[in-house]
């Protein structure tokens, strides 16, 4: 069955760090590839994606993730985080050609001022 | 991309009733999706809805529990019966878009139900 794991449940991070959080998933074809964000009380925001073409993909705020086909992994980074990066992060995975989401986990981040 | 709405935005309820959760979209759409999300967890996918058939549960979810009506390209809802509080939730619904790149959903705001 597939299945996205986040190997990082908890991270907690001062202002001005840098972050790598981890998705892998488990498919052996084509797939779509997602990173959403829940911030404190809100609901699930796209942070980016990736499709196909260039494996380095820049979303919102700062963020990007390398697509890693040879190790099934689309990791999450940004250079420098700040307070208001709080937040809980999903990476999600779907079959192409489906349109069924597999969602990984998450990761709860927690960035202190 | 698509706008969703969802209603109530949140609610309280008491242990043994139904709520029902509705889901509006400002575009038609064929696929429809219900998910749930407990306190501290991912999502999980509920079931989902096509417009013109019967919806399709997940492992773990029944009709019986979660009825689910798509009565028409931009709208849905989801009834959530006899609850209890393991039942409390955020519930979201989301539709299945297809691009010339590939597919995703776009999420509601979701509906956060706690069942006393």
């Amino acid at each position: 069955a597939q299945s996205v794991s986040q190997h990082n449940h908890h991270v907690i991070l001062s202002e001005a760090a840098s972050l790598e959080l981890g998705c892998n998933y488990s498919y052996g074809g084509t797939v779509n590839l997602f990173w959403y964000v829940q911030y404190p009380g809100q609901h699930l925001q796209l942070l980016l994606k990736y499709f196909s073409g260039d494996p380095l993909v820049k979303g919102i705020k700062g963020f990007e993730a390398e697509f890693i086909k040879s190790k099934f992994s689309f990791n999450l980074r940004k250079p420098s985080v700040q307070w208001s990066d709080t937040a809980e992060y999903f990476c999600a995975v779907i079959s192409s050609g489906t349109y069924k989401y597999i969602f990984g986990t998450g990761t709860r981040l927690k960035v202190l001022a | 991309s698509a706008v969703i709405s969802q209603k109530p935005s949140r609610d309280i309820c008491q242990r043994g009733t139904s709520l029902t959760i509705q889901c509006q979209v400002d575009s038609q759409v064929t696929m429809m999706f219900w998910y749930r999300q407990q306190p501290g967890q991912s999502l999980t996918l509920i079931a989902t809805a096509n417009q013109g058939s019967e919806a399709t549960y997940e492992s773990g979810f029944v009709i019986d529990k979660f009825p689910i009506s798509r009565p028409n390209l931009t709208f849905s809802t989801l009834t959530v019966s006899n609850m209890s509080p393991e039942d409390s939730s955020i519930y979201l619904c989301s539709v299945g878009t297809s691009g010339s790149s590939g597919n995703e959903q776009f999420f509601g705001p979701g509906t956060r139900l706690t069942v006393l």
